[in-house]
């Protein structure tokens, strides 16, 4: 079984701090991605990663940043967060080929609330 | 780029009616349609996808159809169970690897015995 897992479920931080928020596969695969989730507006594409090293910005880049310097990680930064920040952040994979799935695989979550 | 919209954003029904979700996007050149389900506290999880060379695809109980000149897609659930009861997500976007998805904005359906 596929397997996204992210650092922390729930994350509490203040104003201006600055927040990683930690995302790893176990699948090799090549595709990540960041989103957040809020109420009535979905999952947007905060940014994605085709391969290591390498990030396309999302439909809502600005405020945040990611790395991947590794394979199976994907990390997602808030250099200063503010409160319009406070969202649920879903972490997905999905291998590059394409021999015959596309299928996203999404991490459980985490709820950041910041204050 | 990519606009998705999806309807109702809410939906309840007795355990065994059917279920159906609207989506419709904007890009014509889009051709990878999947449907997520996201239950209480996890990530979404893909259930069914369909591509623009097929105009149905059933598995069980749920099918998604495509209509390709008017631009929308259906989620349909029959024989709904409680287990059922869910956000539910409509995607549109490109096959390829590298290409990303845009999202529908969510449909809450909740099975009532």
């Amino acid at each position: 079984d596929v397997k996204v897992t992210q650092s922390s479920r729930y994350l509490v931080k203040r104003t201006g701090e600055k927040v990683f928020l930690e995302c790893v596969q176990d699948m090799d695969h090549e595709n990540m991605f960041w989103y957040r989730q809020d109420p009535g507006l979905g999952l947007r594409l905060i940014y994605f990663s085709y391969d290591v090293k390498m990030k396309e910005k999302g439909d809502i880049p600005e405020g945040y940043s990611v790395s991947r310097e590794k394979k199976e990680r994907f990390s997602l930064i808030l250099e200063s967060a503010s409160t319009n920040q406070t969202s649920m952040y879903l972490c997905a994979s999905r291998i590059s080929t394409g021999q015959g799935t596309y299928e996203q695989y999404f991490g459980p979550g985490t709820r950041l609330t910041v204050t | 780029g990519e606009n998705v919209e999806q309807h109702p954003s809410t939906l309840s029904v007795q355990e065994g009616d059917s279920a159906v979700i609207k989506c419709t996007y904007s890009d014509s050149a889009s051709n990878y349609f999947p449907w997520y389900k996201q239950e209480l506290g996890k990530g979404p999880q893909l259930i069914i996808d369909i591509r623009s060379n097929v105009g149905e695809k059933k598995d069980q109980r749920i099918a998604v159809t495509l209509n390709k000149t008017a631009k929308h897609f259906s989620l349909h659930i029959t024989e709904t169970q409680p287990e059922d009861s869910a956000v539910y997500f409509c995607a549109a976007g490109l096959t390829g690897g590298g290409n990303k998805l845009t999202f529908g904005t969510g449909t809450q359906l909740k099975v009532e015995l």
